[in-house]
């Protein structure tokens, strides 16, 4: 069984600033990552996702996430936020050897971005 | 491109009655998924489908039942309605890339747009 934990559930910043939304995850076996951003009353849209390779991924509208196996982390950041990145985002992981793949999503951090 | 489709939108119900939710997926993936999401939560995996058989099942309630068909679509079947069932319910899907035959998906679920289930 896996667990995510999103360390902040909420998370202000000013237009411009830098982010990082953190993300931790606790799995007796390998992981796949992944981001995802939920904009209000919308569903869920991939940001990135972490399967195989190089530890540093790009996603889109900016984001890029950094795996650490050593600190079960996949944090999400951003050196520029905007207004528009306003949501919720949500960590998740799903097992590498489960032949049915569920998401185990984290709890969810809510970026606000103030002009 | 064509995303996963779900219907209806927005349901309203009253308590002990039925409900059924209805997922699309994206052409030729094969994998269905699930999520339940309570006000402010994360959402919750309920089961998944690969090539029309169930392939997991998550905290589903008795109540609830769910299927996929031949074309790949899944409807979610939900019965005896109570107020705490009103949520968001997310279908994804998601295709193997380039796995040998019999391989459920271990790739990215693409998600829909959500039915909000509001049971009054």
């Amino acid at each position: 069984a896996q667990s995510v934990t999103q360390l902040d559930s909420q998370v202000p910043v000013f237009e411009e600033a830098p982010v990082e939304l953190r993300c931790n995850y606790s799995s007796s076996v390998s992981v796949y990552l992944f981001w995802y951003v939920q904009y209000p009353n919308q569903g869920l849209q991939l940001l990135l996702k972490y399967l195989s390779g190089s530890t540093l991924v790009k996603g889109i509208n900016g984001f890029e996430a950094e795996f650490n196996k050593s600190q079960t982390s996949f944090h999400l950041r951003k050196p520029s936020v905007h207004i528009s990145d306003t949501a919720e985002y949500f960590c998740a992981v799903s097992d590498r050897g489960n032949a049915g793949n569920m998401l185990t999503f984290g709890g969810g951090t809510r970026l606000m971005v103030k002009p | 491109a064509a995303g996963v489709i779900q219907s209806p939108r927005h349901l309203i119900k009253e308590k002990r009655e039925t409900a059924t939710l209805k997922c699309y997926p994206i052409p030729r993936h094969d994998t269905v998924y699930w999520y339940q999401q309570g006000p402010g939560q994360d959402p919750q995996f309920l089961i998944s489908f690969y090539e029309k058989m169930q392939s997991d099942k998550g905290s589903i309630p008795d109540r609830f039942s769910a299927q996929q068909f031949s074309d790949y679509h899944s409807e979610l079947n939900m019965s005896s309605l109570e107020l705490g069932d009103s949520a968001l319910y997310f279908c994804a899907s998601s295709h193997p890339p380039g796995q040998g035959v019999g391989q459920p998906s271990t790739d990215t679920q693409y998600f829909g747009p959500g039915t909000r289930l509001t049971v009054l």
